[in-house]
């Protein structure tokens, strides 16, 4: 299996909080991505880096912010949580645009 | 805007029959497309990936193939077993994303 590890992996917070999310790897690949996945949306890209300090947004950036200040760390942000953030955050990682891309095991946040 | 769909959206099948997922894309300029498997509560898991000069890939009873001129790709698995209930993800690479379907869901009843 491919190095990564998401934490927490599972997380309940209050509406307003803001919350980090992070994804490690092993690997030492250029490309992660942070995902959501919610029923009926499949999974939907936020923001993803194809190099330290370089990052990117996604389809369903607002109300998220992202860091990778070394290569195996991507951090989510969510500056102030809100009920429609409640979901499950999968982090991917792959070396190039054209190669294999292997996903974390998830982190579920739920904002009460 | 890249779209990915998959048909169908579930399928329920006996064991030992021979299955067709599709999954169809609307932009050809891809760099590959992957296809994974997703276990309720758990992560994705890679199941094979078809970069932009294939045609195909085969892994034990799966093989992908992939027609970019035509925007899809089919992922058939032979002898289907109650082990090969999950759901179905196929994602294309466009630029630097990772777009992905919404996926089948099949469930192999004994």
């Amino acid at each position: 299996d491919a190095g990564i590890t998401q934490s927490p992996r599972h997380k309940v917070t209050e509406t307003g909080t803001p919350v980090t999310l992070r994804c490690h790897q092993t690997e030492n690949h250029r490309y992660m991505y942070w995902y959501r996945q919610d029923p009926g949306h499949g999974l939907r890209l936020i923001h993803y880096s194809y190099g330290v300090k370089d990052t990117d947004k996604g389809e369903v950036s607002d109300g998220y912010s992202v860091s990778r200040s070394k290569t195996e760390d991507f951090l989510l942000t969510l500056e102030s949580a809100t009920s429609s953030q409640t979901s499950v955050y999968f982090c991917a990682i792959s070396g190039a645009v054209d190669t294999e891309a292997f996903f974390g095991q998830g982190t579920r946040l739920t904002v009460v | 805007k890249q779209e990915v769909t998959q048909i169908p959206a579930a399928l329920s099948v006996p064991e030992g029959e021979n299955l067709v997922l599709n999954c169809s894309f609307t932009d050809s300029a891809i760099y590959n497309l992957q296809w994974f498997r997703q276990d309720p509560g758990k992560g994705l898991t890679s199941l094979l990936l078809i970069q932009s000069s294939q045609r195909e890939q085969t892994s034990g009873r799966l093989n992908a193939s992939l027609d970019k001129s035509s925007g899809r790709s089919t992922l058939y698995i032979a002898a289907s077993q109650p082990g090969d209930s999950a759901t179905y993800l196929c994602a294309v690479i466009i630029t630097d994303k990772l777009i992905f379907g919404t996926g089948t869901r099949l469930q192999v009843f004994p």
